[in-house]
């Protein structure tokens, strides 16, 4: 158990529409990650946060959007959701920024239908 | 971009055989990581490789961090079904940084 818990851990949903993804960090994390992985793309980063800061920004999409809360849980909203857009999103914590090993979530498997 | 690149993309083995994977990029890693994510839960990490020419022994696994430090290898001794998962690689390029990972090994051990 790597003390990250994402929810829902799955996700069904239509074009079009707006969801959202939850992830609480590891205790004592300040940093928080998220990351796209899809078949064909592997894992891909997206954003990151530190104590409610954005400390950097990846591939991420002008559709999605994310924030850090002040009790360090964050939330991943996508809109305007489109067939591609179906993957598993994984959240990751650390203690510190860029470097230190990542503790991931079990993720939550979107599906766009 | 930069970008690493992994090497198989699938492996599937029997079980008790030995098998190496393989991870490289054109520039050069300020430190990498290994991690192995099994079906339905995130990836774990294995191993950090930080100076040139490094190896690290984790049980049958062994890591090793080119002296140019542009690749990285995990060679599996005796691979056993537990041992079914995606290796990844991911890449620090600058200190501080975040780590870029690679496309993964998808390992598949037969009993």
């Amino acid at each position: 158990d790597s003390g990250v818990t994402q929810t829902p851990k799955h996700l069904i949903t239509a074009t079009g529409q707006r969801v959202t993804l939850r992830c609480s960090p590891r205790s004592g994390d300040l940093s928080v990650y998220w990351y796209q992985q899809s078949l064909d793309q592997g894992l891909q980063f997206l954003i990151q946060y530190y104590n409610g800061e954005e400390r950097a920004k990846g591939n991420i999409l002008e559709r999605f959007s994310a924030q850090q809360f002040p009790d360090l849980h964050s939330e991943l909203n996508l809109s305007s959701l489109e067939l591609g857009d179906s993957a598993l999103y994984f959240c990751a914590s650390s203690g510190r920024g860029g470097g230190s090993p990542l503790h991931f979530g079990n993720g939550t498997r979107l599906t766009v239908t | 971009t930069q970008l690493l690149e992994q090497s198989p993309q699938f492996l599937s083995i029997q079980e008790g055989e030995n098998l190496t994977v393989y991870c490289n990029s054109s520039s050069v890693f300020s430190s990498l990581q290994w991690y192995r994510q099994e079906p339905g839960e995130g990836p774990v990490l294995l191993v950090t490789v930080v100076t040139g020419g490094e190896v690290k022994k984790l049980k049958r696994l062994t890591f090793q961090f080119g002296d140019a430090r542009k690749d990285s290898s995990l060679h599996i001794t005796a691979a056993q079904p537990g041992d079914t998962g995606l290796y990844l690689c991911a890449g620090q390029f600058n200190y501080g940084q975040n780590f870029v990972f690679g496309p993964g090994t998808r390992l598949s051990v037969l009993p």
